[in-house]
This record gives C-alpha cells, structure tokens and sequence, in this order.
C-alpha cells in the first residue's frame, strides 16, 4: 500500500527566508503524481503546487518549488522569501497515475516569524 | 465565485440525529470526492463519484451515503451520528481524463461537531 511521510509535525521560518518542507512516499507504482495542498487557519485547502512522476524537471510556482527525487521517493517544498500568510498546514500528497484516490501525509504546520 | 461550495460551514448536533452535508461544484467537472479530516488534522478519502455513478468507497460506515443526484453535486448524509463522527468533512472535485483523475480542487470544509 502507498504511504505518504510527513517527518516535520511543526517548522518555523523567519519572514523573507526559505524553508525546506519533507515529504517522503512508498510506491512500487511508476506512473503517480505529487501535490503539495496548504491549509491556512481558514481550513481551506488550497494547491500550491504539483508534479507528475515522468517528468525530470522540478516543479515551480512563483516562490514555491519542489525537489522531486524519484530514486529516493523524496518530494519535498521549498518555500523562498517566505511571507507571513504563507503560515499554514501543509499537507503533501499523492494519487497513483490511474486512480482518484490521493493520499495524504499527515502535515507540517509553518509558522514565519515576522 | 466559488469554484466548490459546501453547506453549512458549521453543524452542531446530538448524537443519534441524521444530517446532510451539500456539495455544489461550478467547474464543470465530472468527479467529485468527500474527505474526512479528523481532530488530528489527518484527510483520507471516504467515497469518490464519476459522473454520478460510486467509484472509491474507502470502508466508511453504512450510515454515511453518498448521493449525487448530477454531476455538479455530491451530497453527503449520515444516519445515527456518534461522537466520532465529529471532524471537517471535505468536498473537492476534479475532471477525469483518459480515466486518470486530475487535480483535485478542495471546498471549504464542513465542521461537524457531535455532541
């Protein structure tokens, strides 16, 4: 069965500094995708980003940007000149290439200190 | 304009009552989930719907039923509420293609407290 590693409960960032988020999963599945979805106090979940398993290049989104090791099953978030609303749930993810089915870990809350 | 929308926000009740959960999606797209986020802040999935016909249904209790009476909505009612019942409960949908689901799109969530 696929798991999803969230090792961090809790991290904490200086506004305008990066911070590194880690993520690991177990799969014997080639063909998958991975998201990271963030959860502010308002319980919205929101996607920040997301990466399809076939493709050797990271993804980005404007300050976020993932490093996507498939060999290591490693998918983890760097958020760069982090911003006092970027404080949140974070939650990565991840669904086999052929189902619905996603598969959450169980979260890091980030707080950035002003 | 809301992409997913949930009714209410906020449910309140005794244990042993029956209540629903609306689900509405303007995104025009063809499936649509419930998740359940417990205190803990852990989301599994609990039952997905493709073009109103059931396609995941993850071990959730007979007294939780799903109903999708079109494509843009999936509700959710649950019988005889127990204590542990009480969570977020999560709609999201997304468009298939070629039989693989895309991104998932969350609503706001649906804060259930059993008392």
């Amino acid at each position: 069965a696929q798991t999803v590693t969230q090792s961090q409960p809790e991290m904490s960032v200086q506004e305008a500094e990066t911070v590194t988020l880690s993520c690991t999963y177990d799969t014997s599945e080639s063909d998958y995708y991975l998201f990271w979805y963030k959860q502010p106090p308002s319980r919205q979940m929101i996607l920040v980003i997301r990466q399809e398993a076939y493709k050797q290049q990271n993804a980005t989104e404007n300050r976020f940007s993932v490093n996507f090791q498939k060999a290591a099953k490693s998918f983890s978030l760097k958020i760069s000149d982090s911003q006092l609303g970027d404080a949140a749930m974070y939650f990565c993810a991840y669904r086999r290439g052929n189902t619905d089915k996603l598969i959450f870990g169980t979260g890091t809350r980030l707080q950035v200190f002003p | 304009d809301t992409a997913v929308s949930q009714t209410p926000k906020y449910l309140v009740t005794q244990m042993g009552n029956d209540k629903s959960i609306k689900c509405e999606q303007n995104l025009g797209h063809d499936t649509m989930y419930w998740y359940k986020q417990d205190s803990k802040k852990f989301l599994k999935i609990m039952f997905s719907y493709n073009n109103k016909e059931l396609i995941i249904n993850e071990t959730v209790p007979n007294r939780f039923s799903p109903k999708s009476p079109d494509k843009a909505h999936l509700n959710l009612h649950i019988n005889s509420l127990e204590l542990g019942d009480s969570a977020v409960y999560f709609c999201a949908s997304s468009q298939r293609l070629a039989g693989a689901g895309e991104t998932q799109y969350f609503g706001p969530g649906t804060r259930l407290l059993v008392l």
